[in-house]
């Protein structure tokens, strides 16, 4: 299948600094991508969907200012959990979605803030 | 979000037994859905998909069933194997791109 590519899988930061995650579709282009927050036994919920070269569009509930989403390539979205805090601590994870319909997932970045 | 909701939060089974995982979503405009599974610490892996305009696919021992008439999706996996525990979402396209998940399911393989 498709190879989407999330980067890093595990990343521990002080409360109040910044973190960036890559997600790189490897062998496909992806006009959109989307992101997903899941907490320990608990399904994956919809933050956002990103989109190349335009604004994300962010789910209900999901602050835009703490969560910047940047698509600026077709292969490439990035998130940046901006002041991150303890409360921010949870598994993110890309996808991105194939023109045939199947959406395929990154390996997840594991994040903690301490 | 939509709410797609899974019957059992966990399945147990023995080896070499079929399991049956089962699904149920709130949307009847979604035309397209998709179940994933997923091993702790990894992100979602695709198994099956299947559109609406079918009730059922088959893939590799697994099958997908779908019934729109009570909205409702189930994953058949033929002669489980301690290789298939984890836990199993499916997920629902109801309108652009975006995929909504269920809850889950974990199921657990006993030797």
């Amino acid at each position: 299948g498709a190879v989407v590519s999330q980067h890093p899988s595990r990343v521990i930061c002080k409360s109040g600094t910044s973190v960036k995650i890559e997600c790189r579709s490897l062998d496909f282009q992806a006009t959109t991508m989307f992101w997903y927050r899941q907490f320990p036994k608990k399904s994956l919920m919809l933050m956002a969907t990103s989109n190349e070269g335009s604004k994300a569009t962010y789910e209900q509930g999901v602050e835009k200012d703490k969560f910047l989403i940047n698509h600026a390539s077709l292969t490439l979205s990035t998130l940046t959990v901006t002041s991150a805090h303890p409360e921010d601590s949870s598994f993110y994870i890309c996808s991105a979605r194939l023109q045939t319909g199947g959406a395929f997932f990154g390996q997840g970045t594991r994040l903690t803030v301490v | 979000g939509e709410s797609v909701g899974l019957h059992l939060p966990t399945l147990s089974v023995q080896e070499g037994d079929n399991s049956i995982i089962n699904c149920a979503y709130s949307n009847s405009a979604s035309d397209y859905f998709i179940w994933y599974k997923q091993e702790s610490g990894k992100g979602p892996q695709f198994i099956i998909d299947i559109r609406s305009n079918m009730d059922k696919r088959q893939g590799q021992r697994v099958t997908v069933l779908l019934n729109k008439t009570v909205k409702h999706l189930s994953l058949q996996i033929a002669a489980t194997q301690p290789g298939d525990s984890a836990v199993y979402f499916c997920a629902e396209n109801p309108t652009g791109n975006q995929f909504y998940f269920g809850t889950g399911t974990s199921l657990t393989v006993i030797p």
